[in-house]
């Protein structure tokens, strides 16, 4: 079984601020996908990574995948409240499964 | 386009009762997603269906768990009997096959009293 660990579990942090937060696995991904979930909604895709090493943005959002294929980082820049969810990560093995992780809720106060 | 419709949107039963859930995906994914999630938790994949084929149910409890997309369209999943412990918020999503990035409806959220 493919587990992926996020962290931190819990982050309340200031509008404005910067943070980060974490997604481990120590198994490899075929790539790995990045969601936000708010209350009451099903999970919304905000990106897919595939190559180790690879960089994406999303306006305030940035996204790293470890160059192992291991390990993907979320950076947000600048934390609005409107940012505020459970971001969550999922990672696609090479048996087709998408497995995710047990996510971070992100809570950021005006 | 009209994004995966779930319903009901809420459920509250009884224990031992049976309960069932709905789901329309987007048109033209052939790929269907069950998946359950507790509170404060990551969604964990019940069943996923490519068409009408059941191609991955290996984390399906099956003695009180089943699940069916006969036109390889619409999908029911259907708990009986239901126990305390599977309250949750049952979640369906649908892709493109080959692709593995599903469209999440909004979900059932199950209490089961």
């Amino acid at each position: 079984t493919q587990l992926l660990e996020q962290s931190p579990q819990f982050l309340s942090i200031q509008e404005g601020e910067n943070l980060t937060v974490y997604c481990n696995s120590s198994s490899v991904f075929s790539s790995l996908q990045w969601y936000r979930q708010e209350p009451g909604e099903g999970p919304v895709l905000l990106v897919t990574v595939v190559t180790g090493g690879e960089v994406k943005k999303l306006k305030r959002l940035t996204f790293q995948f470890g160059d192992a294929r291991k390990d993907s980082s979320l950076h947000i820049t600048a934390a609005q409240p409107g940012d505020t969810g459970l971001y969550l990560c999922a990672g696609l093995f090479g048996n087709e499964k998408l497995t995710f992780g047990t996510g971070t809720r992100l809570t950021i106060i005006p | 386009e009209a994004g995966v419709v779930q319903s009901p949107r809420y459920k509250i039963i009884e224990k031992k009762q049976p309960v069932a859930f709905w789901c329309n995906p987007i048109s033209g994914h052939n790929t269907l997603y069950w998946y359950r999630q507790n509170l404060g938790q990551g969604p964990e994949l019940l069943i996923r269906y490519e068409n009408e084929e059941a191609v991955d149910d290996s984390q399906l409890p099956k003695d009180r768990f089943s699940a069916e997309r006969l036109k390889g369209v619409d999908s029911t999943l259907k708990i009986q009997p239901a126990e305390l412990g599977d309250s949750a918020v049952y979640l369906c999503a649908s892709s493109k096959s080959g692709q593995f990035s599903p469209t999440f409806g909004s979900g059932t959220r199950l209490t089961v009293v």
